[in-house]
């Protein structure tokens, strides 16, 4: 049973440039979530998506930022006009539904790693 | 969010027993208790959670409080592979993996 599938697992990308993240989750879960952890910060949460539905995307910034979940294929982290503040690493992370509080792993991938020269 | 206090970092020798503490004064009754680790340059990994009572499992095991206000991972004999930032997370009041990670403790094991 593969884990939390990432790519790439480094990007290189210019100022104004797109960048895309992808991450395919566990066999199994139907429910994906984006963390990025800046240079000596934490992680910190910013997106939550089920297919084809975003539930939580409080921790996006609110422009240039998008992602997706849709019905067949990984998710999608999408960065417009990239700017050296979005040099991070960002992690998906995968569980199955939970009931009430939470109960359940976050199952993550290694992660991609973004540079913005 | 309910917070949790770590200490910044804690040292251990390799095949030593490691007691990591969290302190989490607010907790409410619904509240799980999770234990993540990040290896270097990797992502997070689960290590385990608990709500009342003591949990084991083949990585490590959690002693949880009886007034629940504080819990201690344990790591029964420390390897080189151990090192790591521990995090101690409370899940409140949702449903789904939205984490709150501090700054958790980092971890070192001498040879």
């Amino acid at each position: 049973n593969a884990g939390v599938m990432q790519n790439p697992r480094h990007l290189v990308r210019r100022r104004g440039q797109e960048a895309r993240l992808r991450c395919s989750p566990m066999k199994g879960h139907s429910h994906v979530y984006w963390y990025r952890q800046l240079p000596e910060e934490g992680l910190k949460f910013m997106v939550y998506l089920q297919k084809e539905n975003i539930i939580d995307e409080s921790g996006m910034p609110k422009e240039r930022f998008s992602a997706e979940f849709p019905k067949e294929g990984p998710s999608i982290l999408r960065i417009q006009q990239v700017v050296r503040g979005d040099s991070a690493a960002y992690f998906c992370a995968s569980s199955p539904p939970g009931r009430g509080a939470f109960n359940e792993k976050l199952f993550f991938g290694s992660g991609t790693q973004l540079s913005v020269l | 969010d309910a917070k949790t206090t770590q200490p910044n970092s804690m040292e251990s020798n390799e095949e030593e027993p490691v007691h990591l503490p969290c302190n989490h004064s607010t907790i409410s009754g619904t509240d799980y208790i999770h234990w993540y680790r990040q290896l270097p340059s990797q992502g997070p990994e689960y290590v385990i959670h608990g709500l009342t009572s003591n949990v084991n499992n083949r990585m490590a095991s959690l002693a949880i409080a009886e007034d629940r206000k504080s819990s201690t991972l344990i790591l029964h004999r420390a390897t080189l592979r151990d090192a790591a930032v521990y995090y101690c997370i409370l899940t409140r009041g949702t449903s789904y993996g939205k984490l709150t990670f501090g700054q958790g403790t980092i971890l070192t094991v001498h040879p």
